[in-house]
C-alpha cells in the first residue's frame, strides 16, 4: 500500500516551453501532497505544499508563477514548470502523506 | 542555515558488520524523525521513523535512536548487506507535516 506515482519519469523540453508533471496517490487519498526538487548530490528541497481544493503554499524563494501547482482531487496533484529555462533542469519528486510521507519515483526534467 | 545535518557524506562498511548513520538537528520544534533510502534517479523510500516521545524504534535490521538532549539521531543497520548500498537521508518534521532533509550519506556495503 501507500504507492505514489509520477508521470512522466523523464522529460526533455525546449527553453521557453511549459512542462506538466503529475503526481498520483494510487491506493489512498491524500489531502496534502508535497513537491520537492533535488539537485545532484544535494538534499531534497521542499518547493511547495499542495492542498486539495485550495492554493498551494510555496516555500521562500520559490516562484509561484513559474511553478504552478494544482491539486484538483484527493489523488492527483500537478506541477507545471512554465517558460522553462535550462536552470530549471532538475529532479522533481512529489510525496503524499499517509501516516508517513511516501514519495513518487521522481521526474527528471532536462531543459535544452 | 541547515536545520538537519548529516556530516558524513559517505560511509563504507563490510558486509555483515554494523552501519551507523548519524544526523543532527537544530530545531527543537521537530517532533518526529524519519530515515529514507534513495537510489539514483529514484524517489526516496521510507525506512523507519521515530517520534520525539521515544528514544528507540526497531524494525528488523534497522534501529533508529533519538537523543533529544543532544538533538541527535542515528540509524543502525545490522547486519549490513550489499543491497543496503544507497544514499540515506535523515528528515525531521513538525506538526505541519513538512519535512526538512539532511544532505544524505552515501552508504557502501562491500561484499
Amino acid at each position: 500500500g501507500a504507492v505514489v506515482s509520477q508521470h512522466p519519469s523523464w522529460v526533455i523540453c525546449k527553453s521557453g516551453t511549459s512542462v506538466k508533471i503529475e503526481c498520483r496517490s494510487l491506493d489512498f487519498q491524500a489531502t496534502t501532497m508535497f513537491w520537492y526538487r533535488q539537485f545532484p548530490k544535494q538534499s531534497l528541497m521542499l518547493m511547495a505544499t499542495s492542498n486539495e481544493g485550495s492554493k498551494a503554499t510555496y516555500e521562500q524563494g520559490v516562484e509561484k508563477d513559474k511553478f504552478l501547482i494544482n491539486h484538483a482531487s484527493l489523488t492527483l496533484s500537478t506541477l507545471t514548470v512554465t517558460s522553462a529555462h535550462p536552470e530549471d533542469s532538475s529532479f522533481y519528486i512529489c510525496s503524499a502523506s499517509y501516516y508517513e510521507q511516501y514519495f513518487g519515483p521522481g521526474t527528471r526534467l532536462t531543459v535544452t | 542555515d541547515q536545520q538537519v545535518k548529516q556530516n558524513s557524506p559517505s560511509l563504507s562498511v563490510q558486509e555483515g558488520r554494523i552501519s551507523i548513520l548519524n544526523c543532527d538537528y537544530t530545531n527543537s520544534m521537530f517532533d518526529y524523525f524519519l530515515w529514507y533510502k534513495k537510489y539514483p534517479a529514484e524517489g526516496p523510500t521510507f525506512l523507519i521513523s521515530i517520534s520525539s516521545i521515544k528514544d528507540k524504534n526497531e524494525d528488523g535490521r534497522f534501529t533508529v535512536f533519538l537523543n533529544k538532549s543532544a538533538k541527535h539521531l542515528s540509524l543502525h543497520i545490522v547486519p549490513s548487506q550489499p543491497g543496503d548500498s544507497a544514499v540515506y537521508f535523515c528528515a525531521s518534521g513538525g506538526s505541519n507535516y513538512k519535512l526538512t532533509f539532511g544532505k544524505g550519506t552515501l552508504l557502501t556495503v562491500n561484499p
